[in-house]
C-alpha cells in the first residue's frame, strides 16, 4: 500500500459547486497533515494544515478521520482560480511524504 | 514569494552528462531538503541538508549527491543523467526539520529534461 493516496482525477466541476477530495494514508503514528496547492509548473504552495479533527479557511475545509486514516478537502463555492492540483503530505523523518495529487479543473 | 530560489529555471541535458542545481534558503533557514517531482507524480524526497551535512537520504541512487554551504544554500548534482531524470526538481527550505511547527517552503523548482 503507498503511503499517501489520491484519486488523480480530474475532478471537473462548474463554478459555484462544492468539491471534496479524500487522500488515505498508511503510517497510523501520523500526527499532522497538509493540503498543498499546486498550479501548473509552479512549486507547491502551503494551503492548509491539519493536525486535530479539522481546520477551516473561508470556502476551504479540512477534516481529519483518524479512524478510517484519511484526510479530506471540501472547497465550496468553486472559483474558476482554484483549477489546480491539490497535494496531501504529511511530515515524515526529515522529509514530506506526498501523494500523487488530485487535479481539479473548475468550468465557466 | 517565499523567498526560495532556484537556478536555473530550465535545463536541458543529454543522457550521461551531469548537471547542477542550485537552491538559496530563506533568510534564516539552516536546513534545505531537495525534491523530485516526475510528470503526473507528486514531490519525492530526494535528500535534506542540515548545518552542511547530509541528515536524511530517500530512495536516490549515489549519483544524486548535494552540498550545503555556510550560507546555508544548497546544491544537488546528478551524475551520469538518464532519461528518468527528467523531472522537476524542488528546493525547500525549513527551520529544522520540516513539520508542523516548521513549515517547509518550496522554491520555483527547475525543470531537468534529459534528451
Amino acid at each position: 500500500r503507498k503511503e499517501v493516496e489520491q484519486d488523480p482525477g480530474p475532478f471537473n466541476v462548474p463554478e459555484g459547486a462544492t468539491v471534496a477530495f479524500n487522500c488515505t494514508y498508511s503510517n497510523s503514528a501520523s500526527q499532522s497533515f497538509f493540503w498543498y496547492r499546486q498550479d501548473c509548473r509552479k512549486e507547491p504552495k502551503l494551503l492548509m494544515s491539519v493536525y486535530s479533527s479539522g481546520n477551516e479557511d473561508g470556502r476551504f475545509t479540512a477534516q481529519l478521520n483518524r479512524a478510517s486514516q484519511y484526510i479530506s478537502l471540501l472547497i465550496r463555492d468553486s472559483k474558476l482560480s482554484d483549477s489546480a492540483t491539490y497535494l496531501c503530505a504529511y511530515p515524515g523523518t526529515y522529509k514530506y511524504i506526498f501523494g500523487t495529487g488530485t487535479r481539479l479543473k473548475v468550468l465557466a | 514569494e517565499t523567498g526560495v530560489t532556484q537556478s536555473p529555471t530550465h535545463l536541458i541535458k543529454t543522457r550521461g552528462q551531469q548537471v547542477t542545481l542550485r537552491c538559496s534558503s530563506q533568510s534564516g533557514h539552516n536546513t534545505v531538503s531537495w525534491y523530485q517531482q516526475a510528470l503526473g507524480q507528486g514531490p519525492q524526497f530526494i535528500f535534506q541538508y542540515y548545518r552542511e551535512e547530509e541528515n536524511g537520504r530517500g530512495n536516490f541512487p549515489p549519483r544524486f549527491s548535494g552540498l550545503q554551504f555556510p550560507n546555508y544554500s544548497s546544491e544537488l548534482n546528478v551524475n551520469a543523467l538518464e532519461l528518468d531524470d527528467s523531472a522537476l526538481y524542488l528546493c525547500a527550505s525549513s527551520l529544522g526539520n520540516p513539520g508542523l511547527y516548521n513549515e517547509q517552503f518550496f522554491g520555483p523548482g527547475t525543470r531537468l529534461t534529459v534528451l
